[in-house]
């Protein structure tokens, strides 16, 4: 079955440092592919989305590349700031409007 | 601020009571979700509503009992629950057209089953 992997966290980094999360996926065919983000006390919001291979999403400066290669949607950015610090969730819809597959969720914490 | 709110934000319950926890959204939407987030597991998806038809159930116990009275409000009726259900709830929408449809989260409720 369908299946998205995110590497383990708590991911720790300076301000200004480079950021990459990694998510890698299992599915057949051309699935739609997600990261979300959750700041504390709030609930989840999209952060940005791609629906086909090498597509890149991008929004507050994250970017990500759909890579069917290597199954793979692996988020960046290149100066991370304090203000960045929450979970990021890489999920995928493939054929259902309402089931997404979630990774387990990566928390980032931004040291000033 | 998302559009999708969510009442109470934090709920103290013992495994005898009844309550009751909703959501609301203000964006047009015409399907809404709950989930359960618990820590170190991924997102749970437990039941949707589309239309206010149900049309997602997922294996979820029927200690828990979901209302969609219309599209803008959803409530999670709960009761007889277990300390393992202790968890944050979120509610979503979206509108559905496909796969690539985005998903609006409230805050969730943080409930704790004494």
């Amino acid at each position: 079955g369908n299946s998205v992997t995110q590497m383990e966290g708590p991911v720790t980094l300076s301000e200004e440092a480079f950021l990459t999360i990694n998510c890698t996926y299992t599915a057949t065919g051309y699935p739609s592919l997600f990261w979300y983000v959750q700041y504390p006390g709030e609930g989840l919001q999209l952060l940005l989305k791609a629906t086909k291979a090498d597509d890149k999403g991008s929004n507050k400066g994250f970017e990500a590349t759909y890579r069917k290669e290597t199954t793979s949607f692996h988020l960046e950015k290149g100066s991370v700031q304090v203000s960045d610090s929450a979970v990021y969730f890489c999920a995928l819809n493939q054929d259902s409007n309402y089931q997404l597959i979630w990774g387990a969720g990566t928390k980032l914490i931004i040291k000033p | 601020e998302t559009g999708v709110t969510q009442t109470p934000r934090h709920l103290v319950m013992g495994m005898t009571n009844k309550k009751s926890l909703k959501c609301e959204q203000h964006l047009g939407h015409n399907a809404m979700y709950w989930y359960k987030q618990s820590a170190k597991k991924p997102l749970e998806l437990m039941f949707v509503y589309s239309l206010e038809e149900r049309v997602e159930n997922n294996s979820v116990p029927s200690r828990f009992s979901p209302e969609c009275p219309n599209s803008s409000h959803l409530f999670l009726h709960l009761h007889t629950l277990q300390p393992e259900d202790s968890a944050l709830y979120l509610c979503a929408s979206s509108q559905v057209s496909g796969p690539a449809d985005t998903q609006y989260f409230g805050p969730g409720t943080r409930l704790t089953v004494l």
